[in-house]
């Protein structure tokens, strides 16, 4: 069964102090390793895809990168308005056709306050 | 905004009663899939349409049903609802821009019930 696992789960940042949030993935093989960002009562908004090991992708103050068993996003210098719940999400490669069911994990909820 | 459109956004019912949440989709896009977000159990694929054939299954309860029409737009119908259903309902399609795997979600419906 895919499993996905995010850390922490609440991270708290004072404003300009980078840091990143984990998410390790336990799948059969991976055809991508989705991010999004989550506001309360809002739907999850779509950031990166990762396909493979090595791979990585940046947005304004968000890098994301993927290893193996796990990826991370980098977040740099951030601000009050990126706080928010980011959730990762894998797509296993045996989702055949076009099969795309996605397994997210349960997120990191991320306060930056000013 | 995605481009996915979500109607009610707000349902509040009584146990026993069916409901119809509805799903419009991003111009183009032939995949719907529909999720049940809860605060203990995170984000939770239920079941994905694809140019009105069912294509995948989750842990969808056999008191819900979903359909989607030639139009493209999709339909979730739970019946005999229960205190636990009540949690936030969104959609999401792929299909037309960027990968075909990438999933928009709408704002969501938030169902209450009573």
């Amino acid at each position: 069964e895919d499993q996905v696992t995010q850390s922490p789960e609440a991270l708290r940042l004072q404003e300009g102090e980078s840091s990143s949030l984990n998410c390790s993935y336990t799948v059969s093989g991976l055809r991508g390793l989705f991010w999004y960002r989550q506001d309360p009562g809002k739907g999850p908004e779509f950031l990166f895809t990762l396909y493979s090991a090595g791979e990585e992708k940046e947005k304004e103050r968000l890098k994301a990168t993927l290893t193996k068993k796990e990826s991370f996003l980098h977040i740099t210098a951030p601000k009050p308005e990126d706080s928010a719940t980011y959730l990762c999400a894998v797509l296993p490669f045996y989702s055949g056709g076009s099969n795309y069911k996605l397994t997210f994990g349960k997120g990191t909820l991320l306060t930056v306050n000013p | 905004d995605s481009g996915v459109t979500q109607t009610p956004k707000h349902l509040i019912t009584a146990t026993g009663q069916r409901v119809t949440l509805r799903c419009s989709p991003r111009s183009g896009d032939l995949s719907v899939y529909w999720y049940q977000q809860s605060l203990d159990q995170g984000l939770q694929f239920l079941i994905q349409y694809y140019n009105g054939e069912e294509r995948a299954k989750g842990n969808i309860l056999e008191r819900f049903s979903a359909q989607q029409f030639p139009d493209l737009h999709s339909e979730l119908n739970l019946s005999s609802l229960e205190l636990g259903d009540s949690a936030l309902y969104f959609c999401a399609s792929s299909g037309t821009s960027g990968s075909s795997y990438e999933q928009y979600f709408g704002p969501g419906t938030r169902l209450t019930v009573t």
